[in-house]
């Protein structure tokens, strides 16, 4: 089976850096997504990791470690925007077509 | 269209009533998911489908759920004699292949009463 842990909550502040973190346990593993949810909303995507390293985009970056079973969300510059839940997925290769959630990080940007 | 469109935005349903819940995936889109999404909570995968084929129907809570793709585009994903537990959204997601990203439809928010 899987399991995926990330942390429920979180609080940065405008224009600073955060880090979120997400540790899994898979029976396979076939790549990690991060997706921003706003409440309410469809999750969209962020970033896909298959190997390990760190994947830049933008203001987001996502970091794999496979051995570790580790990966992380770093989002720079902050914006009152960024205030979402962000969730980590796992896809197994048990059957490459299905992603394993966590249940999400709720983070909150303040001024 | 230009993204994956779910109908009802909402839905209620008296318990024990059927409701059929739609998904069209974006065009050209071979791989079709449907997850359930309790509040407060990550999406639970429920079922996959590559072009009309459902490969993996393992998170189906229970023989009254079933969803169908006949035409290996729009879904159709019907819950029979719908409880209270079955309040939810409904997330349906839709990629070119399994090594892209899925792209989400807006779900289906199902409250039963």
């Amino acid at each position: 089976g899987q399991n995926i842990d990330q942390p429920t909550e979180m609080t940065a502040t405008e224009g600073a850096i955060v880090q979120i973190n997400c540790t899994y346990q898979t029976s396979g593993f076939n790549g990690l997504f991060w997706y921003q949810q706003h409440a309410g909303e469809a999750p969209t995507f962020l970033s896909y990791n298959v190997l390990d390293g760190l994947e830049e985009k933008g203001r987001f970056s996502s970091f794999l470690s496979r051995s570790k079973g580790y990966s992380y969300l770093l989002l720079k510059e902050l914006q009152m925007k960024d205030s979402a839940s962000y969730l980590c997925a796992v896809r197994g290769n048990t059957n490459a077509g299905k992603s394993t959630f966590g249940d999400g990080t709720t983070l909150t940007v303040k001024p | 269209g230009a993204g994956v469109s779910q109908s009802p935005r909402y839905k209620v349903a008296k318990r024990g009533q059927d409701v059929a819940l739609r998904c069209d995936p974006i065009s050209g889109h071979v791989s079709l998911f449907w997850y359930q999404q309790a509040l407060g909570q990550g999406p639970e995968f429920l079922t996959y489908f590559q072009n009309e084929a459902q490969l993996d129907k393992s998170g189906l809570p229970s023989d009254r759920f079933f969803a169908e793709r006949p035409e290996g585009s729009v879904s159709t994903l019907k819950i029979q004699r719908t409880q209270q537990e079955d309040s939810a959204v409904y997330l349906c997601a839709s990629s070119s292949n399994l090594n892209t990203e899925a792209f989400f439809g807006q779900g289906t928010r199902l409250t039963v009463v």
